[in-house]
């Protein structure tokens, strides 16, 4: 079966420590996108990628790093300097970033700090 | 910006009953509008899309109607299941800003019995 990957289901992380999030997807989709979600709001994107090699930043990229080495990964990594990191994060992917296209979202990972 | 605006939750409802969640949307151009639904613990799944004015997406009994000259794309469904409690969020991705899904903040939707 086609679809996205987000591991782990739970995450805790320590003051001052880095932690990073997987998204995997098996879709074949060249755009990947981190969104974050807090209770009671939207999803907020934080970083998108087009291609391999190539991201940019979203609305909320402080604090947050990602790479696309390969097509079907891309990593988040949380660094120690998101001052409120406890959220759901959420990865979605689309065959490209033409504005019909759809977005496909994996389960999610949801940080909590300990 | 690009901005949307969702009726605010929780919506109760009966089984069977009818349910409308609004939704209105400002952007420049020609977006396309989503509907999002996100079961407890879980990702969001598509439920709906529309890509042009007057288009109307439907899905599992849900319609929407892409309204360009009231800016909305409220949902519906004439008759609700237990099974469609769960949270709904209307997007849109903007023209010139194709990288970007920005969303309202959710309606959560309760169906008893």
């Amino acid at each position: 079966d086609g679809g996205i990957t987000q591991s782990p289901k739970y995450l805790f992380r320590k003051e001052g420590q880095n932690v990073t999030l997987s998204c995997e997807q098996n879709l074949n989709h060249d755009a990947m996108y981190w969104y974050r979600q807090d209770p009671g709001q939207g999803l907020r994107l934080i970083y998108y990628s087009q291609i391999v090699n190539d991201f940019q930043k979203g609305d909320i990229a402080e604090g947050y790093s990602v790479s696309r080495e390969k097509k079907e990964s891309f990593p988040l990594t949380v660094t120690s300097a998101q001052k409120n990191p406890t959220a759901f994060y959420l990865c979605a992917s689309s065959i490209g970033l033409d504005g019909q296209e759809t977005q496909y979202f994996g389960p999610g990972t949801r940080l909590l700090v300990l | 910006g690009d901005s949307v605006t969702q009726m605010e939750g929780p919506v109760t409802l009966s089984e069977e009953a009818f349910l409308t969640i609004n939704c209105t949307y400002t952007a420049t151009g020609y977006p396309s509008l989503f509907w999002y639904v996100q079961y407890p613990g879980e990702g969001l799944q598509l439920l709906l899309k529309a890509t042009k004015a007057d288009d109307k997406g439907s899905n599992k009994g849900f319609e929407a109607t892409y309204r360009k000259e009231t800016t909305s794309f409220h949902l519906e469904k004439g008759s609700v299941q237990v099974s469609d409690s769960a949270v709904y969020f209307c997007a849109l991705r903007g023209t010139g800003t194709a990288s970007k899904l920005t969303f309202g903040t959710g309606t959560r939707l309760q169906v008893t019995l």
